[in-house]
């Protein structure tokens, strides 16, 4: 069966810093990898996804991420961290047959000033 | 600008009551999507329909059904609340032209008591 792991609940990284939200997959096929973002008491939005093509994907404010197909990981990344990244990150998966995305549990920043 | 609406942010109701959640999609998407999302659960699905008048159950759909009249609506319904479905509810839309990536609306806060 299909699932998506994050496997860390909170990240925490002080603002300049480089920053990492891992996650990994597992899916039959191909994948279609997406990254959302979620501010306090909002919707999610999206950030990023990898359909095919280049393994680094560059995404919205800055964030990118890389699809490493042996190790089933799409790890998101940004090179300098900013206090308004703070904010719970969800990885989310579609197994190509399938229209509907499998999310991971959710990974929360804290960038510290 | 793509645009998911919810009916309301937040919304009170008494045990028992039946309660609607109204989603609006102006994208002309094919699926649409019911989600609740609970801290430490991720986003759990509830419900999708993938055309009008079609559904199918989700993750979580015991004490839930929904309504698709029409191609741009999507409905939620609780027959009777109960104070386990204090939750935010978050609905999505998303189709085959757009890599079925999902766009969220804002959410509705739940409250039963």
């Amino acid at each position: 069966a299909q699932s998506v792991a994050q496997p860390e609940d909170q990240v925490n990284v002080a603002e300049g810093n480089p920053l990492t939200v891992k996650c990994t997959y597992s899916v039959s096929g191909n994948p279609y990898l997406f990254w959302y973002v979620q501010y306090p008491n909002r919707g999610l939005q999206f950030l990023l996804k990898y359909i095919t093509g280049d393994n680094l994907v560059k995404g919205s404010y800055g964030f990118e991420a890389e699809f490493n197909k042996s190790q089933t990981s799409f790890h998101l990344k940004k090179p300098s961290a900013l206090v308004s990244d703070s904010a719970l990150y969800f990885c989310a998966v579609r197994e190509h047959s399938s229209y509907k995305l499998i999310f991971g549990s959710g990974t929360r920043l804290l960038v510290r000033p | 600008d793509v645009k998911v609406t919810q009916s309301s942010r937040y919304l009170v109701k008494r045990t028992g009551e039946k309660v609607f959640l109204e989603c609006v999609q102006d994208m002309d998407h094919e699926n649409m999507f019911w989600y609740r999302q609970d801290p430490g659960l991720g986003l759990r699905l509830i419900y999708f329909s993938y055309d009008v008048k079609m559904k199918e159950k989700g993750d979580i759909p015991e004490g839930y059904s929904v309504s698709r009249e029409k191609k741009e609506r999507f409905s939620l319904i609780l027959e009777s609340a109960s104070t386990n479905q204090t939750s935010m509810y978050l609905c999505a839309s998303s189709s085959p032209l757009s890599s079925y990536e999902q766009y969220f609306g804002p959410g509705t806060r739940l409250t039963v008591t």
